[in-house]
């Protein structure tokens, strides 16, 4: 267990929908990072927000953002869904925001586009 | 920018035998590299990281891997495999850039043969 919530497990649901996931951090990590991992493209970094700014931006879509909150809980917002947006997104938590901190990623939300 | 490539997205062992996974990585600036491991249905868990100290570096489970610069490289060995060691493994790369985010290789699935 890395200390790293991330809530739903799954979700399922169908095309032009918007969800949110959410991912609550290790005791004292102010870094929350956002991936998809997908069959056709592995592992993408989407975006990275550190003690609530927004730090660094991947491969990530228009239709979706994130924020961090205060409390450094993090949520992903994911809208006018597509069948391809279909994958597990993984938050990763870490101490600070350098190149020597470990990652600690949660368990995974697997979202369906039906 | 930064990329990795990890030769050979299946890799079957028999158990007992030497397990060598590679990596080979190209940055711009000097790297910090990692090695996740992936188990069916949970998150990445890190077994080792090179942040420019000793470049053979002990992670858990037996595990150790060597940075050689000279090869771009970053290959992940264990003497002897394990039913267990079954799993999906991912080297990745951070390093000085605006964020520490991850770039991620393709995975490589090992299988263990009884």
């Amino acid at each position: 267990d890395s200390g790293v919530t991330q809530t739903p497990k799954h979700l399922i649901t169908a095309t032009g929908q918007r969800v949110t996931l959410r991912c609550s951090p290790r005791s004292g990590d102010l870094s929350v990072y956002w991936y998809q991992q997908s069959l056709d493209q592995g592992l993408q970094f989407l975006i990275q927000y550190y003690n609530g700014e927004e730090r660094a931006k991947g491969n990530i879509l228009e239709r979706f953002s994130a924020q961090q909150f205060p409390d450094l809980h993090s949520e992903l917002n994911l809208s006018s869904l597509e069948l391809g947006d279909s994958a597990l997104y993984f938050c990763a938590t870490s101490r600070g925001a350098i190149g020597t901190d470990t990652q600690y990623f949660g368990p995974g939300t697997r979202l369906t586009v039906l | 920018a930064q990329s990795v490539t990890q030769l050979g997205s299946h890799v079957s062992v028999s158990e007992g035998a030497l397990v060598l996974l590679r990596c080979n990585y190209s940055s711009s600036v000097p790297p910090y590299l990692f090695w996740y491991v992936q188990y069916p249905n949970q998150g990445l868990q890190l077994l080792l990281k090179y942040t420019s100290a000793a470049t053979l570096v002990k992670g858990i489970n037996g595990f150790e891997a060597e940075f050689k610069k000279s090869e771009t490289s970053f290959h992940l060995t264990k003497p002897s495999a394990h039913m267990s060691d079954a799993a999906e493994y991912f080297c990745a790369v951070s390093g000085w850039n605006a964020g520490n985010m991850l770039t991620f290789g393709g995975g490589t699935r090992l299988m263990v043969k009884p």
